[in-house]
């Protein structure tokens, strides 16, 4: 069974500053999907960046950037110049990418991020 | 362009008590996928229904089943409610096999 782990229940920030976020990873697939989702107080679930395993390139969008370390099965979201709307509550996920679990998205605990102005 | 809808936001029941819970996918989506989230935890996938059957299936007892209509929507019941029922139920949507999930707000559960 795939798994997903995020070791750091909390973290801070200063405002402008950059903050790295963890997750590992256990599967035995070779072909999946890695997501970054964020929770804000209004809880709707906001998809912040994906990684295909497949790609060795990392992901970045804006301000938010992967370290993405297959062999490793690490997945570590960087957020640069953070700002106060960055404070919410990070899940990493996981899915496999072909087959009967193809809609299936296990998330770790979460991370919550407080950003310090 | 409307997301995925969640009714009712809130709702307080008592234990033994059944519940069933609504949502409507984003526009153009057809598959519809439930997560049961506690709090202080990461979502935990309940089940996903597409044309209007169920294809997977998390580790759930039988007191959770769905059903979703013809025109996408779908509900989520569960019976017999227990205190650890309560949780923020969460609907999300995506289509054909992109998997780009799009989420509601929630529903939150309270059994007491």
């Amino acid at each position: 069974a795939q798994t997903v782990t995020q070791s750091q229940p909390e973290m801070s920030v200063q405002e402008a500053e950059t903050v790295t976020l963890s997750c590992t990873y256990d599967t035995s697939e070779s072909d999946y999907y890695l997501f970054w989702y964020k929770q804000p107080p209004s809880r709707q679930m906001i998809l912040v960046i994906r990684q295909e395993a497949y790609k060795q390139q990392n992901a970045t969008e804006n301000r938010f950037s992967v370290n993405f370390q297959k062999a490793a099965k690490s997945f570590s979201l960087k957020i640069s110049d953070s700002q106060l709307g960055d404070a919410a509550m990070y899940f990493c996920a996981y899915r496999i990418l072909y087959g009967g679990s193809n809609y299936k998205l296990t998330f770790g605990k979460g991370t919550l991020l407080t950003v310090n102005p | 362009d409307a997301g995925v809808t969640q009714s009712p936001t809130h709702l307080i029941k008592t234990r033994g008590q059944q519940v069933t819970l609504r949502c409507s996918p984003k526009s153009g989506h057809d598959t519809v996928s439930w997560y049961q989230q506690a709090l202080g935890q990461g979502p935990q996938f309940i089940f996903q229904y597409y044309e209007e059957e169920e294809r997977q299936r998390g580790n759930f007892p039988d007191r959770f089943s769905g059903h979703q209509f013809p025109n996408y929507s779908s509900e989520l019941n569960v019976n017999a409610l227990l205190l650890g029922d309560s949780a923020l139920y969460l609907c999300a949507s995506n289509r054909g096999n992109t998997g780009e999930l799009f989420f509601g707000e929630g529903s939150r559960l309270t059994v007491l």
